[in-house]
């Protein structure tokens, strides 16, 4: 199994709302990430996990709340969002590498969740 | 930090013709550079990558990009451009500081192939 398998694909939710994109992988890679991807922009680092803890948070808001229950899984619990968090989110894992950067090859993307807030 | 810059937004070419999309990064220890496409409302697709290994890199769908340090570039290329390679591509650079591994993207070039 080669593929990030994000879900669910689409998601319209109100700003009251809880709700979780979930991202799962089984090619034992022991980093997780997630990106959050505005229309017609690059993505942006949101999280990084690496053996399930958060190593990475770049100042993202609260409502967003990060989970990687073991080693496949990795959850983003959203709630009380904006209109402007609508964007593509995108999950993507890796091995780990060393400090040197020795043993990183990229990471594989998810094909995404679009996000709508109304 | 390191960094990469996409030196044109919007790239358009004819079917059947040479692609070249730029690249410079901006490192400051040898860098792992990545180019990425993604092709409309799709999620990012690894075409190639740099790692040190060799300075001419070639990748899926006959793209190839060549490392040159003394032009801080990495500049990818295509023979003979087809329909399907339209997509947005993206220049990304590897950092390994802070406690983790993080990718920086490049701010994307859009490729337009027409007939």
């Amino acid at each position: 199994d080669t593929e990030v398998t994000q879900t669910p694909k689409h998601l319209v939710m109100g700003m009251t709302n809880k709700k979780s994109l979930k991202c799962e992988q089984h090619m034992g890679h022991r980093a997780m990430y997630w990106y959050k991807q505005k229309a017609k922009k690059p993505p942006e680092l949101m999280f990084v996990y690496s053996y399930e803890k958060l190593s990475i948070n770049e100042s993202v808001p609260s409502r967003f709340s990060p989970e990687c229950p073991n080693s496949s899984l990795l959850n983003l619990h959203l709630h009380a969002l904006q209109p402007e968090d609508s964007a593509l989110y995108l999950c993507a894992s890796s091995q780990v590498p060393s400090l040197d950067g020795q043993g990183f090859y990229g990471y594989t993307f998810g094909s995404g969740t679009r996000l709508t807030v109304v | 930090a390191q960094s990469v810059t996409q030196l044109d937004s919007h790239v358009s070419v004819s079917e059947g013709t040479p692609v070249l999309l730029r690249c410079n990064y901006s490192s400051s220890y040898s860098p792992s550079l990545f180019w990425y496409v993604q092709h409309p409302n799709k999620g990012l697709q690894l075409l190639l990558k740099y790692t040190s290994a060799a300075t001419l890199v070639k990748g899926i769908n006959g793209f190839e990009a060549e490392f040159k340090k003394s032009e801080t570039s990495f500049h990818l290329t295509k023979p003979s451009a087809h329909m399907s390679d339209a997509a947005e591509y993206f220049c990304v650079v590897s950092d390994f500081t802070g406690g983790g591994n993080k990718l920086t993207f490049g701010t994307g070039t859009q490729l337009k192939v027409e007939l």
